[in-house]
């Protein structure tokens, strides 16, 4: 399987611990995503790379989060101090710009996403 | 300020229905779209992109409908199958141009695909 993967894929911690994610990107994208989504509701944009680059954070993105893709391959998300208000699927997705009809696109491809939960 | 929004939260349909997903958004500047499907459990799978230089754009079963004059885009899937039972949502880039970043997700819209 060629897709993006994430590890692990459910993690169940209690309030103050840190926990770190891996994404694995489709080979060859440049472009590295991270996202929340919470039930109910569609995956909220928490940053992305292109490459090693962090390009952008959302205010989403308090302290207590850091992403990091020190290669321009895989990527880790880590939280600490983790909060209750953290349980959530944690999305990554992955894309390279490609040029179609004259045009670029940028398909994000999704993983299957990481389950935290914190008690 | 810029949003991604859906009409319907829940659809039920029968085998063999088309059915027709709808999705509105605010941002004049949006150029690209994509649908997602999402099973339970499962990250959001890729169905269908279009770009704003395009009205409608079809794939296998499913075909897109852009209206830049309203705002508006439609997801219709031929011949429901219960497989298709998901979360489907639609999603935009706010920033233009050829460098695409962030996606903004609406609240996603329930297919329930009854045999």
């Amino acid at each position: 399987d060629t897709g993006v993967s994430q590890n692990p894929r459910h993690k169940i911690t209690k309030r103050g611990q840190n926990v770190t994610f891996r994404c694995d990107p489709i080979s060859e994208h440049n472009r590295l995503y991270w996202y929340r989504q919470t039930l109910g509701q569609g995956p909220e944009f928490l940053t992305y790379f292109q490459n090693e680059a962090q390009l952008e954070k959302s205010r989403l993105l308090s302290d207590r989060f850091s992403a990091e893709r020190p290669k321009g391959s895989f990527s880790t998300l880590e939280i600490q101090r983790t909060e209750q208000g953290d349980s959530a699927m944690y999305l990554c997705a992955s894309s390279k710009q490609l040029m179609r009809a004259g045009s670029y696109t940028d398909t994000q491809y999704f993983g299957p996403g990481t389950r935290l939960t914190v008690l | 300020g810029e949003s991604v929004g859906l009409h319907l939260p829940t659809l039920s349909v029968q085998e063999g229905d088309n059915s027709i997903i709808n999705c509105a958004y605010s941002n004049s500047a949006s150029d690209y779209f994509i649908w997602y499907k999402q099973e339970s459990g499962k990250g959001p799978q890729f169905i269908i992109d279009i770009r704003s230089n395009m009205d409608k754009r079809q794939g296998q079963r499913v075909t897109v409908l852009l209206n830049k004059t309203v705002k508006h885009l439609s997801l219709q899937i031929a011949a429901t199958q219960p497989g298709d039972s998901a979360v489907y949502f639609c999603a935009g880039p706010l920033t233009g141009g050829t460098s695409y970043g962030k996606l903004t997700f609406g609240q996603g819209t329930i297919l329930t695909v009854h045999p």
